[in-house]
């Protein structure tokens, strides 16, 4: 089983939609991170998290400790937006990220 | 520069030959990540380095991979005779500190292809 699941793998949204992505857990952690892949390119850290809620322009970010979930949210999606998001959690042991299989998320204009 | 820079970005090799993969992460950030990606799937962890030293390599497939950060920046990721299943997106990240605590910065990847 691997340590962080997501949800869901593939999502193709309308522009303008609000979109939930997904993300469970099931080690302890110091952080969690969400990530933006663009197709064949490297990939850019939106958000790391230990608490709470971040926010950076229309993305938000939430996490649940005792619940070990995480949801990345999009508001008014734009075409720009389709990429792979991917979630991602550091231990307070180890020294490597845990990444989940990604989410695969297409906006149609 | 101003972010982590990965040279080449693409490398065609021929089975069976040498290749090395340069990682330059940002200036002054102590902690290098090598991460592999095949098509599809999440990246693998690799190798880390605290420094100049591989703090944790258990990631590494096999003794064909070897990496070094001699002078505690710059890092060469090596890989002995290449077999096809090496073929996959190689990814450099670093940081300024643990990525416990600190937020980690990815290079645009190299692309390894073995024909």
């Amino acid at each position: 089983k691997n340590e962080v699941e997501q949800s869901p793998q593939n999502l193709t949204a309308q522009e303008g939609e609000f979109i939930t992505i997904n993300c469970s857990y099931s080690v302890g952690i110091s952080a969690l991170h969400w990530l933006q892949q663009h197709p064949g390119g490297g990939i850019v850290s939106l958000f790391m998290l230990s608490s709470g809620k971040k926010k950076h322009g229309r993305l938000i970010a939430t996490i649940n400790i005792q619940e070990k979930h995480s949801s990345l949210h999009i508001t008014a999606s734009h075409p720009r937006d389709s990429a792979v998001y991917i979630c991602a959690v550091t231990t307070n042991t180890g020294n490597q990220f845990y990444f989940g299989t990604g989410t695969s998320l297409t906006v149609i204009p | 520069g101003a972010g982590v820079s990965q040279t080449p970005s693409n490398k065609v090799t021929e089975k069976g030959k040498y290749v090395e993969l340069r990682c330059d992460p940002i200036s002054g950030h102590t902690a290098l990540y090598w991460y592999r990606q095949s098509l599809g799937q999440g990246p693998e962890f690799l190798i880390y380095f605290q420094g100049t030293g591989a703090a944790d390599d258990s990631g590494l497939p096999n003794d064909r991979f070897f990496a070094v950060r001699p002078e505690g920046s710059v890092s060469t990721l090596k890989i002995q005779r290449t077999e096809r299943g090496d073929s996959a997106v190689y990814l450099c990240a670093s940081s300024l500190g643990s990525i416990r605590n600190t937020e980690a910065f990815f290079g645009q990847g190299t692309r390894l292809t073995v024909v």
